[in-house]
């Protein structure tokens, strides 16, 4: 079993409202993954990071921003959320085999 | 850069038939391989990977798939499929790049399993 967590896992807000989503592990890996993923679509990188104090931006832009100040814990932000942020963002970790969090369902109004 | 195809969008198979789904990927160097399995609201579980060596790799739930570098693919089967292996399938590609593994996904193919 993971010791991967997302919260929320679900998310409904308004637009303009900043948020953060929440992503920690357990398992002590120093690189850290978020993947956006639209139904039927294939997930695409929008961050990642080797370590703390350590992000990078992924293969598909993204108007979020992320933050590493400890190893567990890689909170994706968005300032100010519109409806094309509506989305499915999938957390993971690890060097070589991935473990996934059960992501965070968000829809923008 | 990578990409990965995978050709079927959905795929409905018996229970207890057998299952091959189907994956292509581009990629210059040799290739970090991967299945991962998604089910209903919940984040994606590894079913097996490819880094080198034999190129018919075992995975777990009966899963196994093989690497055929002529054809650029790597295709996952199954023998007798389960009820419960009605899931999302995605196949991935992998490039280390200073020691971080950017996965590029295909997107997905959708299995159904009928009674």
């Amino acid at each position: 079993e993971a010791d991967i967590y997302q919260t929320p896992r679900y998310l409904v807000i308004g637009t303009g409202k900043k948020i953060t989503l929440e992503c920690s592990q357990t398992m002590g890996h120093d690189k850290m993954y978020w993947y956006q993923q639209d139904p039927g679509m294939e997930l695409h990188l929008i961050h990642y990071s080797y370590g703390v104090n350590s992000t990078e931006k992924g293969d598909l832009s993204s108007e979020s921003t992320v933050s590493r100040i400890r190893t567990e814990h890689f909170p994706l932000t968005l300032e100010s959320a519109r409806p094309s942020h509506t989305s499915q963002y999938l957390c993971a970790s690890g060097r070589v085999k991935l473990f996934f969090g059960s992501g965070t369902q968000l829809s923008v109004l | 850069a990578q990409s990965v195809t995978q050709p079927d969008i959905h795929i409905t198979v018996s229970e207890g038939a057998s299952l091959e789904l189907r994956c292509n990927y581009s990629y210059g160097a040799t290739p970090y391989l991967f299945w991962y399995v998604q089910s209903p609201g919940q984040g994606l579980q590894l079913l097996l990977k490819y880094f080198s060596g034999d190129t018919l790799v075992q995975g777990i739930k009966g899963f196994e798939a093989e690497f055929k570098r002529s054809q650029s693919s790597f295709n996952l089967r199954k023998p007798s499929v389960h009820w419960s292996d009605a899931a999302e399938y995605f196949c991935a590609v992998g490039a280390g790049i200073q020691g971080a593994q950017k996965l590029v996904f295909g997107q997905g193919t959708r299995l159904t399993i009928n009674p």
